[in-house]
């Protein structure tokens, strides 16, 4: 079964717009990590947050993590049409051996239109 | 660096036959998994490897096998292929940063 679940599963933008995405997870983490995946493409990692983290910041890309709630979110700010892809998180589970073994959501899939 | 490679990119099997895909990674990376993925859904972890010699499953590991003989390469063996195996599938490494790097997909169709 997904650890993760993404919310909402489709988001539909204008360029320039901000983009919310969420995700929700069942157990303890290591990490939460947050992927993009372009149409026919391999997943591109785009940011890391680690349990002890509430917050991260990488370019246009701002993360934050709630071990409380057992959620994450991905704000995309100032969206460009070149970030329409779809979005998956991917927990690292603490009962697994290896902080390396990832889960992964089900994915938000982002449409940033002109 | 190529980063990881997968061959072929593209497979048609008929139901039965085998076939093993590729995977190969010039990074030194310890960690290698093999993930399915099927329409609207995420990734699902088929096996996983944290170094040479040594395996394990994932999720869904029922009718692959998989080996690691080096720490460069970790191929997939399909047993006896099924339709309920089409899919694309990907091979990622990950080494101490825990950030997974993926190959480029394979897509599989059983006919």
């Amino acid at each position: 079964s997904q650890q993760g679940e993404e919310d909402p599963q489709a988001l539909s933008i204008q360029e320039g717009e901000n983009a919310t995405m969420n995700c929700s997870y069942k157990t303890s983490i290591n990490n939460l990590q947050w992927y993009r995946q372009n149409s026919g493409r391999g997943l591109v990692h785009l940011i890391l947050i680690r349990s002890n983290e509430r917050e991260k910041h990488s370019g246009r890309l701002r993360v934050t993590l709630d071990t409380s709630k057992k959620s994450s979110s991905l704000l995309i700010t100032a969206s460009r049409a070149a970030d329409t892809a779809s979005y998956f998180c991917a927990t690292s589970p603490t009962n697994t051996g290896t902080a390396s073994k990832l889960t992964f959501g089900t994915g938000t899939r982002l449409q940033v239109t002109l | 660096n190529a980063g990881v490679t997968q061959t072929p990119k593209f497979q048609v099997l008929k139901t039965g036959q085998s076939m093993t895909l590729q995977c190969a990674q010039d990074m030194n990376h310890e960690y290698m998994s093999w993930y399915r993925q099927d329409p609207g859904m995420g990734l699902r972890l088929i096996h996983y490897s944290v170094g040479a010699g040594i395996t394990d499953q994932g999720e869904v590991p029922n009718g692959y096998n998989v080996s690691r003989s080096t720490t460069e390469d970790f191929p997939l063996r399909l047993l006896s292929a099924a339709p309920s195996q089409t899919s694309v599938y990907f091979c990622a490494s990950s080494g101490l940063q825990e950030t997974q790097y993926f190959g480029p997909g394979t897509r599989l169709l059983v006919l």
